[in-house]
């Protein structure tokens, strides 16, 4: 257990739905990080919210629409999506996004099937 | 543009030693993570290294040399359990982690 929680654990979707991902840190940090993990693949970042502003957005589709209510929470909102859209999600918590490298602590991901 | 290579697999005996290597090209260094994922479950935090040398933490050391561009884990006296993928990610200019594509560990009895 990392302190940081995700669900749903599994999604099967398909291209016309909407769905959300929740993402949601007991650790008291104040950034936070959605990752897609695509087999064989390095990760990669999608989204970064520090102190609920959003500071990285790595080029992402608007079929993805990140939220930060609050620095505990992370919503990631999916619609439209395509099959190629499908791998898994992490959700990620570090201390602070100040200029520094920072350990990143894990959820333990939602396994996405886009069909 | 900015790369990290590890290798896809290996494998090894338990209670044998290995060693996964990382190499890296990046514009800036400002640190090198090693991270343990076993199937289905979230990356772990497994050392930091920011100075050249060697790590070491119990049964897994973790070495880097900034010159060579290069770092490997070590790790002792496998067990099953060791069986992972091994994410290697550096921390560039920017502080933003550049992820390889993981090496995944099978471990034999």
């Amino acid at each position: 257990e990392t302190g940081v929680t995700q669900t749903p654990r599994h999604l099967v979707m398909g291209m016309t739905n909407k769905k959300s991902l929740k993402c949601e840190q007991h650790l008291g940090h104040n950034a936070m990080y959605w990752y897609k993990q695509s087999a064989k693949k390095p990760l990669e970042l999608m989204f970064v919210y520090s102190l609920e502003e959003r500071v990285e957005n790595n080029s992402v589709p608007s079929r993805f629409s990140p939220e930060c209510p609050n620095s505990s929470h992370l919503f990631l909102h999916l619609h439209t999506l395509q099959p190629e859209d499908s791998a898994l999600y992490l959700c990620a918590s570090s201390q602070d996004w100040t200029g520094g490298p920072e350990t990143q602590y894990f959820g333990p991901g939602t396994r996405l099937l886009v069909l | 543009g900015q790369n990290i290579d590890q290798p896809t697999e290996m494998t090894a005996t338990e209670g044998a030693i290995v060693q996964i290597n990382c190499t890296y090209q990046t514009s800036g260094f400002n640190g090198l993570f090693w991270y343990q994922q076993h199937a289905g479950e979230a990356p772990t935090f497994l050392s930091y290294n920011v100075l050249d040398g060697l790590e070491e933490k119990g049964r897994f050391s973790s070495f880097l040399s900034r010159s060579k561009g290069y770092s490997y884990l070590l790790l002792k006296e496998l067990q099953m359990k060791d069986s992972a993928s091994y994410l290697c990610a550096v921390s560039d200019s920017n502080y933003q982690l550049i992820w390889g594509a993981g090496t995944k560990l099978i471990i034999k009895p």
